[in-house]
């Protein structure tokens, strides 16, 4: 069975610095993965997903992250972050199960911007 | 793009009544709907999948007399929490998915009192 860690529960950033939010999995074959990003009370919006081909992947609102089979790791970057982007970000993984991609989720790293 | 419009966005029930909670996907035929709960500060947790014209398979744990889920059209599924009780208020989220695109729901913040 797939899993996914993200080992920050909590990261601070300020306004313009670099981010860089830490994902790892667990599974067998070639992983789907994703990042999602959550508002609070609000549903998933996708940032980004690998499925196969190029191991850095652009995505939505700036953000990047980088397939790392090696160390099965898939972590979210941006450059410089905007205080709109405080939210909970998810990473997860899908495995194809019965017609459709199963995601497993991450526990979430909440993200807060210092002006 | 892919959307899936959940409804409600929220809703409050009393203990022992049943609210039901319904995904559209508009532009797509979602061939799977998964369903996710996720109670506060936590991940999101995979209750079950159903594929259109066939029954959930629903995830260990989770009561299928409980949850109850209908996937009877590749534009509609429905999740009914029978008998509601406080420790089932939660937000539950919709994903569907088909050849043409997969998104989720909105999402519906469930609150029984």
């Amino acid at each position: 069975a797939q899993s996914v860690t993200q080992p920050d529960i909590h990261i601070t950033v300020s306004e313009g610095a670099s981010l860089e939010l830490r994902c790892n999995y667990s599974y067998g074959a070639t992983p789907y993965l994703f990042w999602y990003v959550q508002s609070p009370g609000q549903g998933l919006q996708l940032l980004l997903k690998y499925f196969s081909g190029d191991t850095l992947v652009q995505g939505i609102k700036g953000f990047e992250a980088e397939f790392k089979r090696s160390q099965s790791s898939f972590n979210l970057r941006k450059p410089s972050v905007h205080w709109s982007d405080a939210a909970e970000y998810f990473c997860a993984v899908g495995a194809q199960e019965g017609g459709g991609n199963k995601l497993t989720f991450g526990t979430g790293t909440q993200l807060k911007v210092e002006l | 793009g892919a959307v899936v419009s959940q409804h409600p966005s929220w809703v409050i029930c009393k203990s022992g009544t049943s609210v039901k909670i319904e995904c559209r996907s508009l532009d797509f035929q979602a061939t799977t709907m998964f369903w996710y709960r996720q109670f506060p500060k936590q991940s999101l947790m995979l209750m079950a999948t159903s594929n259109e014209g066939s029954k959930a398979t629903y995830e260990q744990g989770v009561e299928k007399d409980k949850f109850l889920i209908n996937h009877a059209s590749l534009t509609l599924s429905t999740l009914t929490v029978t008998s509601a009780h406080p420790e089932d208020s939660s937000f539950y989220i919709c994903r569907g998915e088909g050849r043409n695109g997969y998104t989720f729901g909105s999402g519906t913040r469930l609150t029984v009192v």
